[in-house]
Formats: C-alpha cells, structure tokens, sequence
C-alpha cells in the first residue's frame, strides 16, 4: 500500500515552454502533496505544501507564478513549470500524506528528471 | 529552526562489514526522525522511523537506529552491509507544526567488494 506515481518519469523541454508533473497517490487519500526538487548530489529542498482544494502554500524563494501547483483532488496534484529556462533543471520529486489524524508519515513518487534545452 | 546535519558526505564500506551513518538533530520537541535511502535516479524510500517509545527501531533491508535525546543523535546502522546497500541515505526531521520534513544532506555509501 501507500504508493505514489508520478508522471512523467522524465521530460525534455525547449527553453521557453511549460510542463506539467502530475503525482498521484495510487491507494489512498492525500489530503497533503509536498512538492520538493533536488539538486544533483544534493538533499531534497521542499517547494511547497498543497492541500487538497485549497491554495499551496510556497517556501520562501519559490516562484509561485513560475512554479503553479494544482491539488484538485484528494489523488492528484500537478506541478506547471511555466517558461522553463535550462535553470529549471533538476529532479522534481513529489510526496503525499494521508488524511489519517496523526499520520505524519509522507510517501514519496519516484521522482521526474526535467532537462530544459 | 529545526535542522538535520549528516557530518559524512559519503562512506565507503567493505561488503559484509558493519556500518553507521550518522545524524545529529536541532529541534526544541520531541523528535519525528526518520532515515530514507534513494538509489540512483530514483525517489525516497523510507528505511525506519522514530516517533516515541523504544529507542532502537528496526527497520526493512535489516537497518536499525538509535534514538539518544542526550546526543541529538539518530544514527542508522546494519550489522553486514551488502553491495545492493551503495544508495545515498537521509536522515530528516517532521515539523510536526507546520507538517514539514527537513532533510539532512545526505551520506552517499559506496560499498567495496
């Protein structure tokens, strides 16, 4: 159980044009997405914070309007990199946390490696 | 601010050999710890996790960690590492306020024939 999915695993984009990342929880209700990127070689850095139905809430130096998240279901929230610069690229890796009181415990997608040419 | 330091960037262990990674915490509360590994090109998985009680906690793949309140130390162990074990490990903290995980930087283990 508890398994998340993202799609897709990997994605080249020109410099320029958006893309979209979805993460979805397979078999259960995340009531909580986080959203996190990492940099080669380097530790998970969280972006942001979606709940189901509301606004995300962004860590501080996270473009909101380049980086839109959308949590529009209880299984599905998507990340939009809008205009896409080579900068962009890194590995974005989602998680999700179920709506169980006390559950703290976050499942992580595998992860969508993003070039941007 | 709560934060997570891993002293080791990486670690090379002969297989079969014992092992230990270590992670100190700054965190005003009771501690949420939680040690993870991700292999290549890959996402987190979860190894063990610390919220109360017993302060050894088994985990999968036959890792362990010990919680000590008086070191600020979570320190993830195996008795016999095997080849499959080379990922690189984190160690994190739960922001039980604001639900938020904070993330160590990391110890990438090579392991040596």
């Amino acid at each position: 159980g508890a398994v998340v999915s993202q799609h897709p695993s990997w994605v080249i984009c020109k410099s320029g044009t958006s893309v979209k990342i979805e993460c979805r929880s397979l078999d259960f209700q995340a009531t909580t997405m986080f959203w996190y990127r990492q940099f080669p070689k380097q530790s998970l850095m969280l972006m942001a914070t979606s709940n189901e139905g509301s606004k995300a809430t962004y860590e501080q130096g996270v473009e909101k309007d380049k980086f839109l998240i959308n949590h529009a279901s209880l299984t599905l929230s998507t990340l939009t990199v809008t205009s896409a610069h080579p900068e962009d690229s890194s590995f974005y890796i989602c998680s999700a946390q179920s709506g169980t009181s006390g559950s703290y415990e976050q499942y992580f997608g595998p992860g969508t490696r993003l070039t941007v040419t | 601010a709560q934060s997570v330091t891993q002293p080791d960037i990486h670690i090379t262990v002969s297989e079969g050999a014992s092992l230990e990674l270590r992670c100190n915490y700054s965190y005003g509360a009771t501690p949420y710890l939680f040690w993870y590994v991700q292999s290549p090109g890959q996402g987190l998985q979860l190894l063990l996790k610390y919220f109360s009680g017993d302060t050894l906690v088994q985990g999968i793949k036959g890792f362990e960690a010990e919680f000590k309140r008086s070191q600020s130390s979570f320190n993830l162990r195996k008795p016999s590492v095997h080849w499959s074990d080379a990922a690189e490990y984190f160690c994190a903290v739960l922001n039980t306020g604001f639900q938020k995980l904070v993330f160590g930087t990391g110890t990438r283990l090579l392991v040596s024939p």
